[in-house]
């Protein structure tokens, strides 16, 4: 079956743009999360989801990151005002449901450069 | 603060030998330890995983070892080959997300 599917696979905007990263999950996974896979940070959670519950926003680094969940599948990561440090890779990952042994799938991910 | 910490940054090793990469934690509520292996342009792919119940798992040429009391686990490659050549990653979770190391860049010369 497909994996995760993530678009676009990158994106070049300038500084003070809005940008919005898009997620497909597999068909079937109850949760999904985002992180950012950046040189300095390495790879950091930033928000997860698990059906129709309020979202984990705990990880989200800033008041101009936001996601959405529409109907339990398709995921939005929205990025206003971009900003230089914004630039890395965002991975969104799947899981059949949110309990800790349950294996994360990972996309490709976007790779997001702020000019 | 890091939870995870993982060593060596990066690793070179003979096709044939056996590669070990570390990951220590700090926080006991975690329980599960799994395994990325990332190539680039690609996302993390899940290699293998364990429970701290258990103290070794072992999948083909993948072994982790756990150890408990020290908050250590590791990965061992046996019959490390040149296709081996990624990006591992160390992670730990206690609920939803995961913790991850900073990853080592494992090369095995042809």
């Amino acid at each position: 079956g497909a994996g995760v599917s993530q678009s676009p696979s990158n994106k070049v905007t300038e500084k003070g743009k809005d940008v919005e990263l898009r997620c497909d999950p597999i068909s079937g996974h109850t949760a999904l999360y985002w992180y950012r896979q950046s040189l300095g940070q390495g790879l950091e959670f930033l928000i997860y989801f698990q059906g129709n519950s309020a979202p984990d926003k705990s990880g989200l680094p800033s008041d101009r990151f936001s996601a959405e969940r529409t109907g339990g599948s398709v995921s939005t990561l929205t990025i206003q005002r971009t900003q230089q440090e914004d630039s890395a890779v965002y991975l969104c990952a799947s899981s059949l449901a949110s309990s800790s042994n349950q294996p994360q799938h990972f996309g490709d991910g976007t790779r997001l450069s702020i000019l | 603060q890091q939870q995870v910490k993982q060593s060596p940054q990066s690793l070179i090793v003979q096709k044939g030998g056996i590669s070990i990469i570390n990951c220590a934690y700090e926080n006991t509520a975690f329980d599960y330890f799994p395994w990325y292996q990332q190539f680039p342009g690609k996302g993390p792919a899940l290699l293998i995983a364990i429970r701290p119940d258990v103290s070794e798992k072992k999948e083909g040429r993948f072994t982790i070892s756990f150890n408990k009391s020290a908050k250590q686990f590791s990965l061992h490659i046996m019959d490390s080959q040149p296709g081996d050549s990624a990006t591992y990653f160390c992670a730990a979770s206690s609920s939803r997300q995961l913790t991850f190391g900073s990853g080592t860049q494992l090369t095995v010369l042809p």
